[in-house]
């Protein structure tokens, strides 16, 4: 089976501050990938990042960064500088390559506050 | 705009009625699925179609079918609604598993309170 933790219900930061949110995952397959997503307060849910389990290099794609580290089982996604637009509900997620009935399974989410 | 189409965006059900949840996506995927989203506890999914024609229930299938109606199609029933379904439902659509290095497109979701 296949679990994702995202263990900060709820952050609050001050606009500029840098934020870091946490995702540990728990899988037997060794060929995975790794997904984050925002869902804004309209709703949606919006595609930020794949990453392939074989592909440990961190990537950065504006003031957004994310850091996977297969060692501790890690995904974890940084803003810096971050603004008022940045509120939003983010996943983290999974899928092994075999998919199937696991699907891609997320995390509970992790409630992100900027206030101005 | 290519993506997924769900409806209703809201509806109110007493206890017991039924409805049908549309879900059409226009990107030629194989692959669909229905998630229901409720406070803390992330998506879960309720049911997968990995092609047209087949279908399996997922990590929350009680109280729910699903009918893979073609390609595009990928509809979810409440046969007798209870308040425990009450949740924002979510369609997606994928090609992922077959290297599509996208992720999953996700519809607009269906906001559901049973009464």
């Amino acid at each position: 089976a296949q679990k994702v933790t995202q263990a900060q219900t709820e952050i609050s930061v001050v606009e500029k501050e840098d934020v870091t949110l946490d995702c540990v995952y728990e899988t037997r397959d060794t060929t995975y990938y790794l997904f984050w997503y925002k869902q804004p307060p309209s709703g949606e849910l919006v595609f930020l990042i794949r990453r392939n389990s074989f592909d440990e290099q961190n990537e950065i794609s504006g003031r957004y960064s994310w850091n996977f580290q297969k060692s501790t089982s890690s995904f974890n996604f940084t803003i810096t500088a971050s603004q008022v637009v940045d509120s939003a509900v983010y996943f983290c997620a999974l899928i092994a390559e075999r998919g199937g009935a696991d699907g891609l399974t997320f995390g509970k989410g992790t409630h992100l506050i900027i206030q101005p | 705009n290519a993506g997924v189409t769900q409806t209703p965006k809201f509806q109110v059900l007493k206890t017991g009625q039924s409805m049908t949840l549309q879900c059409a996506q226009d990107m030629n995927h194989n692959s669909m699925y229905w998630y229901r989203q409720d406070p803390g506890m992330g998506l879960r999914l309720i049911y997968y179609s990995a092609s047209e024609g087949t279908t399996d229930k997922g990590e929350v299938p009680n109280g729910y079918n699903v009918s893979r109606l073609n390609k595009r199609e990928f509809s979810l029933r409440l046969e007798s609604a209870a308040p425990s379904q009450t949740s924002v439902y979510f369609c997606a659509s994928s090609e992922f598993l077959r290297g599509d290095s996208r992720g999953y497109t996700f519809g607009s979701g269906t906001r559901l309170t049973v009464v």
